[in-house]
């Protein structure tokens, strides 16, 4: 079945680390997306990309970075100039089409230790 | 940005009853509208799409569209504990290329 996979599930980061977060789908989908979500609270947009090898800043792009080297996939790599970065991450993916909506992966819950 | 106006919550509602979901939007010109369906600690899970003014129906669940006052809502038929959730409204900008994400509300169906 196709889908898009994140991970890990959980991530522990200590201070002054960067980490990152894989997404990949086999959705054959051209655009990806990367969401934070904190608790009851709604989703704000990081990065996203609609082709390979080019990517733009969402809302809340700093202290965070992106590449699209691959259609399959969309890695997500938290600075340590993200200063708050406990949080839900969510990874989406899209067709061209307006109306086919956005696909979710999993998630990445990222803790700071 | 344009935004995408949703109550928190939470809604209540009886095992039985419909539950009324409503979102708001600012883009006079957005085109497609999805309802997303998140329970806690999981991702979004897309639920219903509408794009035609009017009613959708699918199952337990009907969407609404009114484009000249700007709103979507759904409906959700004989309600279920299992509806608890946090529902998203999303709309897709023309401008942005991308869907705005409501900021959620809250369901809680009680037996």
């Amino acid at each position: 079945d196709g889908g898009i996979t994140q991970s890990p599930k959980y991530l522990f980061r200590k201070e002054g680390q960067n980490v990152t977060l894989s997404c990949e789908q086999n959705l054959n989908h051209d655009a990806m997306y990367w969401y934070r979500q904190d608790p009851g609270q709604g989703l704000r947009l990081i990065y996203y990309s609609q082709i390979v090898n080019d990517f733009q800043k969402g809302d809340i792009a700093e202290g965070y970075s992106v590449s699209r080297e691959k259609k399959e996939s969309f890695p997500l790599t938290v600075t340590s100039a993200q200063k708050n970065p406990t949080a839900f991450y969510l990874c989406a993916s899209s067709t061209r089409r307006r109306d086919d909506g956005y696909t979710f992966g999993s998630g990445t819950r990222l803790t700071v230790v | 940005q344009k935004e995408v106006e949703q109550n928190s919550g939470p809604l209540s509602v009886p095992e039985g009853a419909i539950a009324s979901l409503n979102c708001t939007y600012s883009d006079r010109v957005s085109q497609s509208f999805f309802w997303y369906r998140q329970y806690s600690g999981k991702s979004p899970e897309l639920i219903m799409s509408i794009y035609s003014n009017g009613d959708k129906e699918d199952g337990r669940f009907t969407a609404q569209l009114n484009k000249a006052s700007q709103y979507v809502s759904l409906l959700i038929r004989d309600s279920q504990p299992s509806d608890s959730a946090t529902y998203l409204c999303a709309v897709f900008s023309g401008g942005y290329n991308k869907l705005i994400f409501g900021a959620g509300t809250r369901l809680a169906v009680h037996p």
